[in-house]
């Protein structure tokens, strides 16, 4: 079946360092990739996508590769701010014998300090 | 924002009790979804609907029921609920796009923390 791997939190940075969250996959056909964001108290919010092998999907300085080689999709970000801390989530969703549904990652949370 | 409304928003109940849950569109999505959120385990899909009086199980249906009798509303009930049912319970839509195919992307709502004791 369909998973999701992230790297376990908190991830805990200084303002305007360099952030890097890992995300690995399983996944039957060929999947589309999502980072999604909570921030605190809320719902998820669609970060980015990527449809297919090689695709970058960016959003608010936020970027992450569709590598089909090393079944990846890590989220990168050049300079975080305070306001970046969220949990975020990798998810994948492949429309191989599963329907439009999504597998999501358990999360990781990011706290970004002055 | 894709209009989406949750009720309630907290509940507290005791175990063995009948709780329903809401989710209220008013963008006329045909797809709908619920899933719970647990530390450790991120989202799980637990029904979605692609249509009035049309639902299917997720992954952790067990203990949940569904219904749909109105495009704009969702209905989640735990028939009895139990502690392991204490979570954050999202609901989520889909819109469709030109040509009638449907988007990747779902849109989720704010969340109702349930509380089983």
């Amino acid at each position: 079946g369909n998973s999701v791997t992230q790297m376990e939190g908190p991830v805990t940075l200084s303002e305007e360092a360099f952030l890097t969250i890992n995300c690995t996959y399983t996944a039957t056909g060929y999947p589309s990739l999502f980072w999604y964001v909570q921030y605190p108290g809320e719902g998820l919010q669609l970060l980015l996508k990527a449809t297919k092998a090689d695709d970058k999907g960016s959003n608010k300085g936020f970027e992450a590769t569709y590598r089909k080689e090393t079944t990846s999709f890590h989220l990168e970000k050049g300079s975080v701010q305070v306001s970046d801390s969220a949990v975020y989530f990798c998810a994948l969703e492949s429309r191989a014998g599963g329907g439009n549904k999504l597998t999501f990652g358990t999360g990781t949370q990011l706290k970004v300090e002055l | 924002d894709a209009g989406i409304t949750q009720s309630p928003r907290h509940k507290v109940t005791e175990t063995g009790t009948p709780v329903t849950l809401r989710c209220h569109q008013t963008e006329n999505h045909r797809y709908m979804y619920w899933y719970r959120q647990d530390p450790g385990h991120g989202l799980r899909l637990i029904h979605y609907s692609y249509g009035v009086k049309d639902t299917d199980k997720g992954e952790v249906s067990d203990g949940y029921s569904v219904s749909r009798s109105k495009t704009e509303d969702f209905l989640l009930t735990l028939e009895s609920a139990t502690s392991s049912q204490t979570s954050v319970y999202f609901c989520a839509i889909r819109p469709l796009i030109l040509a009638g195919g449907i988007t990747d992307t779902q849109y989720f709502g704010p969340g109702t923390r349930l509380t089983v004791l």
